[in-house]
Parts: C-alpha cells; structure tokens; sequence
C-alpha cells in the first residue's frame, strides 16, 4: 500500500552534469506522468506514459529532457547537460486506469533538483 | 490553448472568516475541474472535482460554465487550512491535467 515513491528526495549538481531522476507509482497504475514545479510557476506537465508508451511528449522543454518507462512500472527522467534554469521540484504522479480519466492522479513527494 | 488562471498569488484572512480562492478558465468545450492542495512538507493532493458535487473539509466548489470559474469556497477558515491551491483543468476525454500558478493561503488565528 505505499504511494508513489521518488528519488532522489533532493538533488544538487553542477551546470552541464547529467542527472536521472526516478519515479515507482503505485502497483498497477498504468498511466504515469511527470511534471515540474518551480517557484510561482505552478505545475508544468511534462510527459505522459500510458505502459511504456509516451503518447504525449509536447511538454518536455527541450531535447535535454528524455524519459522512459520500463515494465509498466518504474520511469526515469533524465536531464542531461543541465542548466541553473532546470532547478526546480520534479514531480510524478500515476493514475489507476488509462481508461476512465476521472480517476485520481496520486502524487509523490517530488525531487529537489539544484544546478549550481 | 487551454489555460487556468488564479489571479491571487496570496491570500490571507483571519479564522473563522469567509475564504474564496478564485479559478478562471479559458475553454469553450465541456470542462472537468478540479482543485489540489499541498499542506506544508505534504505530497499534492486531490481536494475535490467538480463532478462529485462534493463537500470536502468544508469546502465546496461550483462550476460556472457562463463566467467560466470554478472558485473555491469555505464559510469558515480554520488554521489548518492554510496551504497551497491549485485549480486544475482537464477537457472531458483527455488524460492531461493543466494546472493554475496557484494561490496560498494563510489562515491568520
């Protein structure tokens, strides 16, 4: 019964690293999505995984950004050569069913990222 | 494109005095809305949907379709309350939910 888990809880790296970000949602959950928080921004949809597909990749800010989904479970956000800009919370969140959109988008707590 | 917006970035009223935490969307179809919040060092949670017509921890929301809003309301705030508001939109049928900036409230005792 636990939620949706990521890590790490707060990431600090250095401008042109690479860093993976990961998300477990909820056993079952199919549908999974990723957002990014920043400060006074609101939440800004990134990507959506329906399995392991990604129907819809529109949100992804450039081509830094990849994401992948592996089982039906566990999904990897990679930022490679970040920016200061790319600081922010990092969000994911899984739903029950693809099918019925009013189920509930649970939340995990998020990952910190800083780019110094 | 669709788009949510909360026009207060901070809200601050006294316990025990009305609260409305106000949601505008730009959409000419039919919506669903919803409204999370985050309590401090706490996951985002669904508060309540439009679709449920419900009550939750006193606060309600009703969809306006002619003045396309979906505020928030509570009769009385409670202290507890205090936290971030985030409307939220989806079109019927689709899987992406676009988020307001968010207001956060501050229940003053």
């Amino acid at each position: 019964g636990a939620g949706v888990s990521q890590s790490p809880s707060n990431k600090v790296t250095e401008k042109g690293k690479d860093v993976e970000l990961r998300c477990d949602p909820i056993s079952g959950h199919t549908a999974l999505y990723w957002y990014r928080q920043s400060l006074g921004q609101g939440l800004e949809f990134l990507i959506y995984f329906q399995g392991n597909s990604a129907p819809d990749k529109s949100g992804l800010p450039s081509d830094r950004f990849s994401a992948e989904r592996t089982g039906g479970s566990v999904s990897t956000l990679t930022i490679q050569r970040t920016q200061q800009e790319d600081s922010a919370v990092y969000l994911c969140a899984s739903r029950s069913s693809g099918t019925d959109h009013y189920n509930e988008q649970f939340f995990g707590p998020g990952t910190r990222l800083t780019v110094l | 494109a669709q788009r949510v917006t909360q026009p207060e970035k901070l809200l601050s009223v006294f316990k025990g005095a009305p609260v409305e935490l106000k949601c505008n969307y730009s959409y000419s179809g039919s919506p669903e809305l919803f409204w999370y919040v985050q309590y401090s060092r706490q996951r985002l949670q669904l508060l309540l949907r439009h679709i449920s017509r419900e009550s939750i921890k006193g606060f309600t929301a009703d969809l306006n379709k002619g003045e396309t809003s979906f505020h928030l309301k509570k009769p009385f705030a409670q202290e507890e309350d205090s936290a971030m508001y985030y409307c939220a939109f989806k079109k019927a049928g689709s899987y992406q939910l676009t988020f307001g900036k968010g207001t956060k409230l501050s229940v003053i005792p």
